[in-house]
């Protein structure tokens, strides 16, 4: 058990839907980064948040989004959702922001289907 | 970006076998870490190792980071050590972005 969780587990939404996808950060790590995990590959970043601003991201288009809130947890928006959208989606938390070089904690991750 | 690359990209062991998995990276890293991922797919840390020589219990890991790097070695394998490892690491300057390898699918046969 890492302390990071994720809400829901399951997920199934149709193209063109919105959806949310919930994490809870363990304690005292005040960083959280976004990742897709596509069938058959390892984790992709999409983005990472600190202290309620978004503070990097990868090459995922602008209908993917997030918020940060004042407890840590984080949410990830998807909008338009396309059928290659269907992924494990995965959240990590780690302690603070500096340079990097810290390990980085995953919660058990959110599977979406879009049908 | 950085590139990671992992081998073999499967693996199938009797039981007791011993294996080494290896992990290149392109660039100079802050952060290397060991994951092995269970068939729900949970994220199991194993290592975190951006250089030098680590061991817990069977397992042990070494980077050498001049030479861009990585070993998992993996004793006396068990069939609950089945699933994919993947090695991560995060650049210099990037905080905190994780880039995956492709993944070693190991089977351990009993």
């Amino acid at each position: 058990e890492t302390g990071v969780t994720q809400s829901p587990t399951h997920l199934i939404k149709t193209r063109g839907q919105q959806v949310t996808l919930r994490c809870s950060s363990q304690s005292g790590h005040n960083t959280v980064s976004w990742y897709q995990q596509a069938l058959g590959q390892g984790p992709q970043f999409i983005f990472q948040y600190y202290r309620e601003e978004e503070n990097g991201r990868g090459n995922f288009p602008p209908r993917f989004s997030g918020l940060q809130f004042p407890n840590y947890s984080s949410e990830l928006n998807v909008n338009a959702l396309e059928l290659d959208d269907s992924a494990l989606y995965l959240c990590a938390s780690s302690p603070r922001r500096s340079l990097g070089g810290e390990t980085q904690y995953f919660g058990p991750g959110t599977r979406l289907l879009v049908l | 970006g950085i590139q990671v690359e992992q081998s073999p990209p499967d693996l199938i062991l009797q039981e007791g076998a011993n294996s080494t998995l290896r992990c290149n990276f392109s660039d100079s890293v802050n952060n290397l870490q060991w994951f092995h991922q269970n068939p729900w797919g949970q994220l199991i840390n194993l290592f975190y190792i951006p250089s030098g020589t680590k061991q817990n219990g069977r397992l042990s890991a070494t980077t050498v980071a001049t030479e861009r790097y990585s070993l998992l070695y993996i004793s006396s394998s068990q069939t609950t050590d089945s699933g994919v490892y993947f090695c991560a690491v995060e650049r210099s300057g990037s905080a905190r972005q994780l880039t995956f390898g492709s993944g070693t699918q190991l089977t351990v046969l009993p």
